[in-house]
Parts: structure tokens; sequence; C-alpha cells
């Protein structure tokens, strides 16, 4: 079974900080990688869907980078706001399934 | 938008007991998809199915059968529900390629 990490489990930022956590996964087969945001009680969301090594993609405050040769996408959030709070997963796309990572949980305080 | 429904948000059920989760899309989407989360672990793949009345094993499918008679609704069977069941279950579909996946609000089911 492919393993997908990511880091922090969880965090608690100030209304204001920026911040950011790390999805790290298998170098090989790569196809995609999304990353989600799962808010309590909602559907999980999905955010970007990177294809590409290098890639940098930017929704709003939220920016996303990917380096396929190493395994890893960082997820940053520029200015967090308490509308931020969420649990936000990232799943590695090899070709067929999706393998999620745990998740990080992040809790911006007002 | 595409809209994933699932049939109940919470659902109790009794040890043993046959338990049948249904799930609805409404995009056409030939993938779909069946998950469980659990505190500290990922979204981990039950049973997926890529076409009408077709279906494959996922990576936790012991336990659970599925069903998909129409190409909008993917159906998750609990045979003899046990307590280490109790779990949130979540549904999803999509389309071909690198597309992201569309998830339902889940089910939270509680085996006693």
């Amino acid at each position: 079974i492919l393993n997908v990490e990511q880091s922090p489990q969880s965090l608690h930022v100030q209304e204001g900080d920026s911040t950011n956590f790390t999805c790290s996964f298998p170098s090989s087969n790569f196809y995609a990688l999304h990353w989600y945001r799962w808010e309590t009680a909602k559907s999980p969301e999905a955010l970007f869907v990177m294809t590409l090594n290098g890639d940098e993609k930017k929704k709003g405050r939220i920016s996303a980078t990917l380096n396929t040769k190493e395994g890893y996408s960082y997820l940053y959030i520029k200015g967090s706001q308490p509308e931020d709070s969420a649990t936000y997963l990232c799943a590695f796309h090899p070709g067929q399934n999706f393998v999620f990572g745990p998740g990080t949980r992040l809790s911006v305080l007002p | 938008d595409v809209k994933v429904t699932q049939s109940s948000r919470y659902l109790v059920k009794r040890t043993g007991e046959k338990v049948f989760l249904e799930c609805v899309q409404d995009m056409d989407h030939e993938n779909m998809f069946w998950y469980r989360q659990d505190p500290g672990l990922g979204l981990r793949l039950i049973y997926f199915s890529y076409d009408v009345k077709m279906k494959e094993k996922g990576d936790i499918p012991e336990g659970y059968s599925v069903s998909r008679e129409k190409k909008e609704r993917f159906s998750l069977i609990l045979e003899s529900a046990s307590t280490n069941q109790t779990s949130m279950y979540l549904c999803a579909s999509r389309l071909q390629g690198a597309g992201e996946q569309y998830f339902g609000p889940g089910t939270r089911l509680t085996v006693t």
C-alpha cells in the first residue's frame, strides 16, 4: 500500500498569521496530486489538482507548490482567517485510485 | 454543480444487522468510490466502480460489498455489521482522468 504523509497533524494559528503544511508522497508513478479542504459537517472540496513538476497554483490567499522528483507538495495560507479552519487533505493519484494522507487540521483563532 | 448525495447523515445499527448505505451522483460520472475515515487515518478506499455492474476491491474491502446497477447509484453493504465498522463513510464520484473527486456529505455510522 502506498504511503502518503502530511505534517503537521494539527496546527493552531492566530488570525492574520501565514502558515504552511506539507504532503509527502512516493516519487515514482506520479500522475497527479490533489489538495482538498474539509470543513466540519461539510463534504471535502477540491482546492487544487496538480500534475506537473514545479507547478504552482493559487486560489485567493491559498497557494500550493509541487515537487514530483522529491515527492512533496506544500500548501500555503496567507493571512489566515477563522473561515480557513478545516482539515486539509492531500491525495496522491498514481493513475488509478487516490491515496489520501491523514490530513492537517488547521484551527484559526480570532 | 456536481451533487453527490448520501442516504443518511447519521445511522445507528446493532451488531449483526445488514446495513445499506446509498450514494447517488447527478453528473453522469463513470467512477464512484466508497471510503471510510477514522481519526488519525486518511480516507481509506473500501470499494470502487468504473462502470455499471463493475466493482473492484479497494484497500479494506473485508466485511463490505457493493452494488452498482445504475450509473448514478453506488451502494455500500455491510453484510453483518460489527463494532469495528463504526466510522464515517464517504462516497465520491469523478470523471475518468486526472480530474478531482466530488464527495458526498458523509454518513456517520455507529454500530452498537
